[in-house]
């Protein structure tokens, strides 16, 4: 079956720095990957996608590298905020199937 | 637009009830998919649907049923709640095109 895992589990930063947030996927035919951002008490939300014919993506303080030589992802925040405080998860889509797997979480704490 | 929405919030049910949790989308999404979230788990995908009179099982079907007669609503019928139910119910919807799902608030469901 399909595993993605995160390799921290919890992740403390200082308000102003940059955070990184890694995932790691097992299914090297894997073409599609999301970073989604959960809140306390609500669903997760779409934060950054890339295809697998990328290697990196950036969006707004969010980028998105990709490494498929060793299935590994990462998200950074730029800046982080008190506001970026949540739970992290990535997702992974295979050849654009309608199955998402997703990581167990990153629990991200910002320090003010 | 309301974008999904989940009702009931919130769920007790006793071992052997059954119970609809009902989703609902008002943004003419052909895919939608019913995940539950247990704490170190992650989301996993329990059933999809790709269009209208159109669904299919995901990683953890069992004991769960969908159906799909329009394309706004999808209901998740448990047919005879357990305790290994007890979990957070999120529902999620994406266009055809669009990879990056939009999900409820979801519905935390307890049995007891």
């Amino acid at each position: 079956g399909e595993s993605v895992g995160l390799h921290l589990p919890t992740l403390s930063v200082q308000e102003g720095d940059n955070s990184i947030i890694n995932c790691a996927y097992s299914n090297s035919a894997s073409d599609y990957f999301i970073w989604y951002k959960q809140e306390s008490g609500k669903g997760p939300q779409f934060i950054i996608d890339i295809r697998s014919n990328m290697d990196k993506r950036q969006g707004q303080r969010v980028t998105v590298l990709l490494n498929k030589t060793v299935k590994h992802l990462s998200l950074q925040i730029a800046a982080t905020q008190p506001g970026d405080s949540a739970v992290y998860f990535c997702a992974e889509n295979m050849k654009s199937g309608n199955q998402f797997y997703f990581g167990t979480g990153t629990s991200l704490t910002v320090i003010p | 637009n309301a974008g999904v929405t989940q009702t009931p919030k919130f769920q007790v049910l006793k071992t052997g009830q059954s119970m609809t949790l009902q989703c609902a989308q008002d943004m003419n999404h052909e895919y939608m998919s019913w995940y539950r979230q247990d704490p170190g788990m992650g989301l996993r995908l329990i059933h999809y649907s790709v269009g209208a009179g159109i669904t299919d099982q995901g990683e953890v079907p069992n004991g769960y049923n969908v159906s799909r007669s329009t394309t706004e609503d999808f209901p998740l019928r448990l047919l005879s709640a357990a305790p290994s139910q007890t979990s957070v119910y999120f529902c999620a919807s994406r266009t055809d095109t669009n990879y990056g799902y939009t999900f409820g608030s979801g519905t935390r469901l307890t049995v007891v």
